[in-house]
């Protein structure tokens, strides 16, 4: 238990659906993130937010919309998904700071069918 | 600009067998450098991290040293358990958010 906790753990979503994930992390910390990852490709980092606000964007489709009220919770809106994007998505947080260690929670394993 | 190489897997050993995964980087600066463990089912831990150059992470007899003068982090570990079988991913951290290796799968028999 890391104290980054996510939901749902697993996701089935028609291409038509809109669904949203939650990360809540449970540290103090002030930045959390959003990464993708694929089967044989690398953690793709996509969101990352500071202090509530927004600093990183790493070309991700509209249909990804992420959405942070507070320092404690992470949300990510999805929308009119392609079957290309089922893939882990993982949440995680640090204290802020350039050397810090990321905390990760267990993922949502999402399908678009 | 920044990256990390890791081995490609999957890496199989039997138990008690010395383990070394590879890891180099590209980066500007002096950047921190991680590595994190996924079990099956779960979301990514740290393994271990050192944050300047000769440093030397370990944890769960694990161990890597920041070289800088060969831009490297190899993951070692003297005797390998089945408990050990995961996927490993090497990190570099040149900011706010790390840029991880592809993950190499390690699996353990006994």
């Amino acid at each position: 238990e890391t104290g980054v906790t996510q939901t749902p753990r697993h996701l089935v979503m028609g291409m038509t659906n809109k669904k949203s994930l939650k990360c809540e992390q449970h540290l103090g910390h002030n930045a959390m993130y959003w990464y993708k990852q694929s089967a044989k490709k690398p953690l793709e980092l996509m969101f990352v937010y500071n202090f509530k606000e927004q600093t990183e964007n790493n070309s991700v489709p509209s249909r990804f919309s992420p959405e942070c009220p507070n320092s404690s919770h992470l949300f990510l809106h999805l929308h009119t998904l392609q079957p290309e994007d089922s893939a882990l998505y993982l949440c995680a947080s640090s204290p802020l700071g350039e050397r810090d260690e990321q905390f990760f929670g267990p993922g949502t394993r999402l399908t678009v069918l | 600009g920044n990256s990390v190489t890791q081995m490609e897997g999957p890496v199989t050993l039997s138990e008690e067998a010395f383990l070394t995964i590879n890891c180099t980087y590209t980066a500007t600066g002096y950047p921190s450098l991680f590595w994190y463990v996924q079990y099956p089912g779960e979301g990514l831990q740290l393994l271990l991290k050192a944050t300047k150059a000769d440093d030397k992470g370990s944890n769960k007899g694990f161990e890597a040293t920041y070289r800088k003068e060969t831009t490297s982090f190899h993951l070692e570990k003297g005797s390998v358990q089945v408990s050990d079988s995961a996927v490993y991913f090497c990190a570099l951290g040149p900011g706010t958010a790390l840029i991880f290796g592809k993950g190499t799968t390690l699996s353990v028999s006994s």
